[in-house]
Order: C-alpha cells, then structure tokens, then sequence
C-alpha cells in the first residue's frame, strides 16, 4: 500500500492562475480531509469529503476555494485566481470510516505564488 | 472557540534527559486528543491518543480535564526522537476534525 499520494509535490503559480491539488487515499479509504498549513503555523481543517460529498467545509475560505472528491478518481483542491497569501502546505489526509480516528497523511504540495 | 496552544516553538534537550512537551486545549465538549509527529522528510504520522492510554516509543500523554492539558512525555530522551511534534483536538460530532497547535520542534544533543 503506497499510502495516500499527493501530487503535485511543489507548485508554482502566478498570481491570478489556477492551482489543483490531487490527493489520492489509501487503497480502500473512502474519506479525505484537506489542511492548509501557513508558515510557522499548525494545520489548518479546510474540509472534509466522502466519496461524492462535501460533509463539512467549515474551513474553506469563502471565495476562489473549492473541493470535489469524485466516485472515480483522485481528491481535488481547487483554487482560482490565486493570490500570494495562499502560498502554503497543503495536506490531504484520508481515512477508512467516517468515525475512524486515525487520519493518514499525504506528503502535502507546497504552493508559491509569485 | 476551541484552540490547541503548544507554547514552545522549540524545546532542546541532551540525549538522556527527561522532556515534557505542552500542550493546552480550549474547548467546551468532550475532548479527544491527539499527538501526532513529523520526522525529518517523513509524513505526519500519528505517535498516540488519549483514549488508549498507551505508551509509544516510551511517550506517554495524560488528559487533564482540570488544567485542559495534554502534556506529552518521555523519561529518556533519545536522538531519534528529534522531529516536530504536534497536539491535536478531535471535535465531537462523528468524524475527526482535527484542529492543530502550532506545534514543537524537539532538538535532542547527543
């Protein structure tokens, strides 16, 4: 099990263009949770995906953001129009259950804008 | 609103020597705590929870409701044991929502 994969690993982007992220889960994990994580700063929950549903993107910021994790097919974090304040770490982490407590980590894609 | 504070960016110790790592919590509901590790260009991993009261790599954790802590601990620091640690809350409602401390980087000297 090559564990959850995130690609691309490092991202540039100029102020204005689109950034996608993939997170592919663990074989056999059906939910996936995205983090943002700013410089000298923790994690931050952005949301929460079941395979076809949002549950919960309470931590998505309200505008250019966006989410999907498709019954076929890899997680992926959208951002339009980036910014130089979303140059951050970006995690995905996936889980086998709804309630499953432990969360396994993708090697995250670091996001710069220029 | 609910928080994790870890209030040391950076905490050094020689190889032997006891370490205490902190962490404080703020929330209102039944907590479910966490800590989770980060070696050197490995992924975050999960070192242990509250709940299962166990001891990892000679780490052990106590929830104290009272002072809202979750202190992570070990009585002999080992090298391997440099790398960055994070505490992390589990907010009640079903699934893991996981809200982070800014975590600590732990500098073990041989």
């Amino acid at each position: 099990n090559a564990g959850v994969m995130q690609n691309p690993r490092h991202l540039v982007r100029r102020r204005g263009q689109e950034a996608r992220l993939r997170c592919s889960p663990m074989k056999g994990h059906s939910h996936v949770y995205w983090y943002r994580q700013l410089p000298e700063e923790g994690l931050k929950f952005m949301v929460y995906l079941q395979k076809e549903n949002i549950i919960d993107e309470s931590g998505m910021p309200k505008e250019r953001f966006s989410a999907e994790f498709p019954k076929e097919g890899p997680s992926i974090l959208r951002i339009q129009q980036v910014v130089r304040g979303d140059s951050a770490a970006y995690f995905c982490a996936s889980s086998p259950d709804r309630g499953g407590y432990e969360q396994y980590f993708g090697p995250g894609t670091r996001l710069t804008v220029t | 609103a609910q928080r994790v504070t870890q209030p040391e960016k950076l905490l050094s110790v020689f190889k032997g020597a006891p370490v205490e790592l902190k962490c404080n919590y703020s929330y209102s509901g039944s907590p479910e705590l966490f800590w989770y590790v980060q070696y050197s260009r490995q992924r975050l991993q999960l070192l242990l929870r509250h709940i299962s009261r166990e001891s990892i790599k000679g780490f052990t954790a106590d929830l104290n409701k009272g002072e809202t802590s979750f202190h992570l601990k070990k009585p002999f620091a080992q090298e391997e044991d440099s790398a960055m640690y994070y505490c992390a809350l589990s907010l009640s409602g079903g699934y893991n929502k996981l809200i982070f401390g800014a975590g600590t980087r732990l500098a073990v000297h041989p």
